[in-house]
């Protein structure tokens, strides 16, 4: 299975702390996505990697790709009480027409 | 101006009864999919439909029926509800293959 596995499955931090979440995957991608999910919602596109990046960012997000390891980090910087919420990545497939693969999810919770 | 609607939001049923779930998408997008997501988190694929055409068929009982009368609509028909299938069905849809999903905001299906 390409389903990506995060973690932690859960965090909690205070405000203003960074959070960080890690990804792993197990089969070569064309790209790798997070999302955010706040509860009783669908899920937001955050910010997309390919497979040939290393680092992107995206305001207070900052996402890593490391091909050779099969993982991926998301960092949230100076973590507000509304960046509560499900983050999940993501994994496009090398291969065919494979939708999106999701991961299980971290549960982030920043207090104020 | 929702870019990904769907309706109902919640949907009580009966078990055996048939019931039906509509997904407007108005971005313009070619492929839109179908996940569930059960009580764990979990996303799994379950269809994906490429300008009305089916390329994605998950192993989904025959219950499920997607139907895409057109490139910005795809309905899922689900015949003989069982409570297994309980959950939140999310409806997205995607430019590319390999671009971000816009997600509605799903449907929550409780079978008694």
């Amino acid at each position: 299975s390409q389903q990506g596995e995060e973690d932690p499955q859960a965090l909690s931090i205070q405000e203003g702390e960074n959070a960080t979440m890690n990804c792993s995957y197990k089969t070569s991608i064309n790209n790798l996505q997070w999302y955010r999910q706040n509860s009783g919602r669908g899920l937001v596109h955050l910010i997309l990697i390919r497979s040939n990046e290393r680092e992107k960012h995206s305001g207070r997000l900052r996402v890593t790709l490391d091909t050779s390891k099969k993982s991926s980090s998301l960092l949230i910087t100076a973590s507000r009480a509304a960046d509560t919420a499900s983050y999940f990545c993501a994994t496009d497939a090398r291969s065919g027409n494979t939708p999106l693969v999701f991961g299980k999810g971290t549960r982030l919770s920043v207090i104020a | 101006d929702t870019a990904v609607s769907q309706t109902p939001k919640y949907l009580v049923t009966q078990m055996g009864n048939d019931k039906s779930i509509k997904c407007e998408q108005n971005l313009g997008h070619d492929t839109m999919y179908w996940y569930k997501q059960d009580s764990k988190k979990f996303l799994k694929i379950m269809f994906s439909y490429n300008n009305k055409e089916l390329i994605i068929n998950e192993t989904v009982p025959n219950r499920f029926s997607p139907k895409s009368p057109d490139k910005a609509h795809l309905n899922l028909h689900i015949n003989s509800l069982e409570l297994g299938d309980s959950a939140v069905y999310f409806c997205a849809s995607s430019q590319r293959q390999d671009s971000g999903y816009t997600f509605g905001s799903g449907t929550r299906l409780t079978v008694v």
